[in-house]
């Protein structure tokens, strides 16, 4: 089956600039998130969709950073202005949708170094 | 909201050794544990999985164990090979409508030859 499929793969920005990342999940599954996962830690929860519904975005630093699942398909996350502490691997994932306890997707994540 | 510890930052041991990996958790109300493998450059990949209603579970040369009552949860490699070098990620998700996980900060696992 086809994965998570998340774009660009790599983008170098200088900070203030704005940047926008891109993400498919798996066809039918209802649940989206995205994850910010700096170097060394672990991935951190920025923002969860139930169809195209926000169900938690309480950790997104909703001055900088937006995200949007318009059709309950694809989703963006942007970020605007960008700091140096943005410089992560944003990962995108799905699920089913079904219930706590499901198996998580990822993509293969954006790596975003902030100069 | 959730807080997940985990430890050690790195292990190393020999091929054919057993690696444990410990989480705890902070919240008395989370209730699904699964372990995620992210090996370097790659995605993380779900490993093995426990509930809270259940205090062991194994697959093959991997089991985790979860004490409730001490709020903590292990990752047992037995046997180790070459392959099982990787970052392993502890999660743990609280009861609630929202699905997102609290992962630890990794543990990376270094296999000897």
């Amino acid at each position: 089956e086809a994965g998570v499929a998340q774009s660009p793969r790599y983008k170098i920005i200088e900070k203030r600039q704005s940047v926008a990342f891109w993400c498919n999940p798996i066809s039918g599954h209802a649940t989206l998130y995205w994850y910010q996962q700096i170097l060394g830690q672990g991935p951190k929860l920025l923002i969860q969709f139930q169809n195209n519904g926000v169900v938690d975005d309480s950790q997104l630093p909703k001055d900088r950073f937006s995200a949007e699942r318009l059709k309950g398909v694809d989703s963006t996350l942007k970020i605007q202005p960008a700091k140096l502490e943005d410089s992560a691997v944003y990962l995108c994932a799905s699920s089913l949708g079904g219930g706590y306890g499901e198996k998580l997707f990822f993509g293969s994540g954006t790596q975003l170094s902030v100069l | 909201g959730e807080n997940v510890e985990q430890h050690p930052s790195t292990l190393s041991v020999q091929e054919g050794d057993s690696a444990v990996i410990k989480c705890t958790y902070s919240d008395s109300a989370s209730n699904y544990f699964p372990w995620y493998k992210q090996e370097l450059g790659k995605r993380p990949q779900l490993i093995i999985d426990i509930r809270s209603n259940v205090g062991e579970k194994k697959d093959q040369r991997i089991a985790v164990t979860l004490n409730k009552t001490a709020k903590h949860f292990s990752l047992h490699i037995t046997e180790t090979q070459p392959e099982d070098s990787a970052v392993y990620f502890c999660a743990a998700h609280s009861g609630g409508g929202a699905d997102g996980l609290t992962f630890g900060k990794g543990t990376h696992l270094i296999i000897q030859p």
